[in-house]
């Protein structure tokens, strides 16, 4: 059964770069079949997509972040990362990786991680 | 682009049905049947509950259902039980981003 685990500082500074691993347990990122998200849900707020790799490599994100974010895969296939630059207060959120479905359960999160909180401060 | 736009709270009593509203735009829910629901207890992930607008994963209740008419989809809960007091996200894809509704705070009385 596949897993998602988050990874990462939990405090950053501002003006640094956020920069956050999910690990996929029990599968990996050559399966066609799934997009491999980061969605982030602010303190008492809704939830936020934030971009999304495909195994291809192709990447797609949140127009609001662009310019700011990369998503890329880490060197085991079994890793994706997230990288936000120059953040502020507003980028203080839990981060969340998930699967989105391709084929089938299409563009739906069937399988999350636990999610990792990140504060932005000096 | 803003999301989607859901009511903040609903309530019912045990053994009620209700309903939450996700209105959305000709460019996402109106246009693709691929609206999906999720569920949030407090201090854990968001659980998938309804896909491509209508669909149960396996292992859901069928106490929950999901619709769309136009530009709005639905998520029915019938038979309300109290694990069912938890927070729900619509989330759709869109022809220029990917949408999250603002979440809707549900109650049993």
């Amino acid at each position: 059964q596949v897993q998602l685990q988050e990874s990462g500082p939990g405090l950053v500074k501002p003006s640094q770069t956020l920069s956050l691993t999910c690990s996929i347990s029990g599968g990996s990122i050559t399966s066609g079949d799934y997009y491999w998200s980061w969605i982030r849900q602010h303190p008492g707020k809704g939830l936020e997509w934030i971009g999304y790799i495909y195994h291809s490599g192709s990447t797609y994100y949140n127009p609001s972040l662009k310019g700011r974010l990369t998503i890329s895969v880490g060197t085991s296939k079994s890793q994706f990362i997230l990288k936000l630059s120059s953040v502020t207060a507003a980028d203080t959120a839990v981060y969340h990786c998930a699967r989105e479905g391709v084929a089938a359960m299409v563009n739906a999160f069937d399988i999350w991680g636990q999610g990792t909180m990140v504060t932005v401060s000096s | 682009q803003s999301a989607l736009t859901q009511p903040a709270s609903v309530s019912g009593s045990p053994g009620q049905s209700i309903t939450i509203s996700c209105t959305g735009t000709s460019s996402d829910v109106g246009i693709y049947n691929l609206v999906s629901w999720y569920q949030q207890h407090p201090g854990k992930a968001p659980k998938l509950m309804i896909y491509e607008v209508s669909k149960r994963p396996s292992g859901v209740s069928n106490r929950f259902s999901g619709s769309k008419s136009g530009n709005t989809a639905s998520l029915t809960i019938s038979g309300l039980q109290a694990e069912d007091e938890a927070d729900y996200y619509c989330y759709s894809y869109g022809s220029s981003s990917r949408l999250f509704g603002g979440g809707t705070k549900l109650t049993v009385l």
